[in-house]
């Protein structure tokens, strides 16, 4: 398809387990981001992706949560020995060229993850 | 931090025009103003952007005062598929600062018949 897609749909997982959540941008787009959004919320940012380089990494919440991007495509969240508030919709979402103010942000569908 | 605040909820009835105003004082210089509507179990559906006056499109026009503080989505004749959660977002896409990119919480429409 042509739009942002993310893998899995839904996680459910035990408390302690780690995750990866998987996101592939609209190809093109050289800048990927990272939100959280919990029941009933808005937006939470995480992290951001200029290709391969993340240059903001200030919403990331723990240093259980960590992100990678390779090849300037696909992006990967990892969460580490998952919590029960870490239960949420992760969002990603990219644009034509992050370095570009004026650029609209084109989102998946999310990962609803749920932890026991 | 461009922060902005919205009404949480609105009610409008079909055929009827909705006016949804974001207020976000401390807009800065190189600012964009960009609006987004989620259905449930969806992301975020980007709809309008602007910087300053009146920018129209086939959905929507959005209204930007001289002072940028606030600015208004007009939604025209609203229909029962415009219950969503519209999301007013303020700020460039890419800061080089630590300053995160922040969306309010929304302010929920419910059209009715």
């Amino acid at each position: 398809g042509a739009g942002v897609s993310q893998s899995p749909s839904n996680k459910v997982t035990e408390k302690g387990k780690d995750v990866e959540l998987r996101c592939d941008p609209i190809s093109g787009h050289t800048a990927l981001y990272w939100y959280r959004q919990s029941l009933g919320q808005g937006l939470e940012f995480l992290i951001y992706f200029q290709g391969n380089s993340a240059p903001d990494k200030s919403g990331l919440p723990s240093d259980r949560f960590s992100a990678e991007r390779t090849g300037g495509s696909v992006s990967t969240l990892t969460i580490q020995r998952t919590q029960q508030e870490d239960s949420a919709v992760y969002l990603c979402a990219s644009s034509l060229d992050g370095l570009a103010a004026n650029q609209p942000q084109h989102f998946g569908d999310g990962t609803r993850l749920s932890i026991l | 931090l461009a922060k902005t605040t919205q009404p949480i909820s609105m009610d409008s009835y079909e055929g009827q025009e909705v006016n949804i105003t974001c207020s976000h004082n401390n807009i800065a210089t190189n600012d964009y103003i960009t609006w987004y509507q989620q259905f449930p179990s969806q992301g975020p559906r980007f709809i309008i952007q602007g910087y300053k006056t009146k920018v129209t499109n086939e959905v929507a026009s959005l209204f930007i005062p001289a002072d940028r503080k606030s600015s208004t989505l007009s939604l025209p004749r609203v229909s029962l598929s415009d219950t969503a959660v519209y999301y007013c977002l303020v700020g460039p896409i890419m800061d080089t600062g630590r300053r995160a990119l922040t969306f309010g919480s929304g302010t929920r429409l419910q059209v009715q018949p």
